[in-house]
């Protein structure tokens, strides 16, 4: 079985300031990761994926993640904030056989932006 | 959202009534899923379907009913027996070629029980 765990259900962060949105999981298999973002009533859009390449992983829009088997973590950082990066962030551990059954979703991180 | 759409994206619906909401891909993607979600919860799978015509149910399948008679298109009915419908429904699709389950997903309908 697998499951994962964001560790904050709220960060808020002043604009300009680094972004840390953490997510632990545990998988018996090597996982697939992923973080998606959600702006309010929007679909999810993916950041980024690790897929047992690079442990470090860049995404769209400055975001980047590092896979640390060692840890069972995979958190989600960016260096400045925006104002825009306001949103929902899941983090999603996937079963590397497929089939619905092997995506797990977080429960999600509100990311507030402080002006 | 490119090439998922969801209709509609705002839904009202007395009690006891059935209600279906749509979903069309044009990225020939082979599986389709439906989601729920609500505050604070995440996401939970309601229904999955990986080839036409063939159909799983996921977590939370009771008071749902879907079809998939073409690939292109996986319609959610929530039916009178869902006894707290109001939520965000979300509709992803999956290439099926990929090991690594990138899931992608459309716009959504908010469903409200009135």
């Amino acid at each position: 079985a697998q499951s994962v765990t964001q560790l904050d259900s709220h960060v808020s962060v002043s604009e300009g300031t680094p972004v840390l949105l953490r997510c632990n999981y545990s998988s018996s298999y090597s996982p697939s990761l992923f973080w998606y973002v959600q702006h309010p009533n929007k679909g999810l859009q993916l950041l980024l994926k690790y897929t047992s390449a690079a442990t470090l992983v860049k995404g769209i829009n400055g975001f980047e993640a590092e896979f640390k088997k060692s840890e069972t973590s995979f958190h989600l950082t960016k260096p400045s904030a925006h104002m825009s990066d306001a949103a929902e962030y899941f983090c999603v551990v996937s079963d590397p056989g497929g089939g619905a059954d092997g995506l797990t979703f977080g429960k999600g991180t509100h990311l507030i932006i402080q002006p | 959202d490119g090439g998922i759409t969801q209709s509609p994206k705002y839904l009202f619906r007395k009690e006891g009534q059935n209600v279906t909401l749509s979903c069309e891909q044009n990225l020939n993607h082979d599986a389709m899923y439906w989601y729920r979600q609500d505050p604070g919860q995440g996401l939970r799978l309601i229904y999955y379907s990986q080839i036409v015509n063939d159909f799983q149910k996921g977590d939370i399948a009771e008071g749902y009913s879907v079809s998939r008679e073409k690939k292109e298109s996986f319609p959610l009915t929530v039916t009178s027996a869902q006894k707290n419908p109001t939520a965000f429904y979300l509709c992803a699709t999956e290439p099926g070629t990929s090991s690594y389950n990138e899931q992608f997903f459309g716009p959504g309908t908010r469903l409200t029980v009135l």
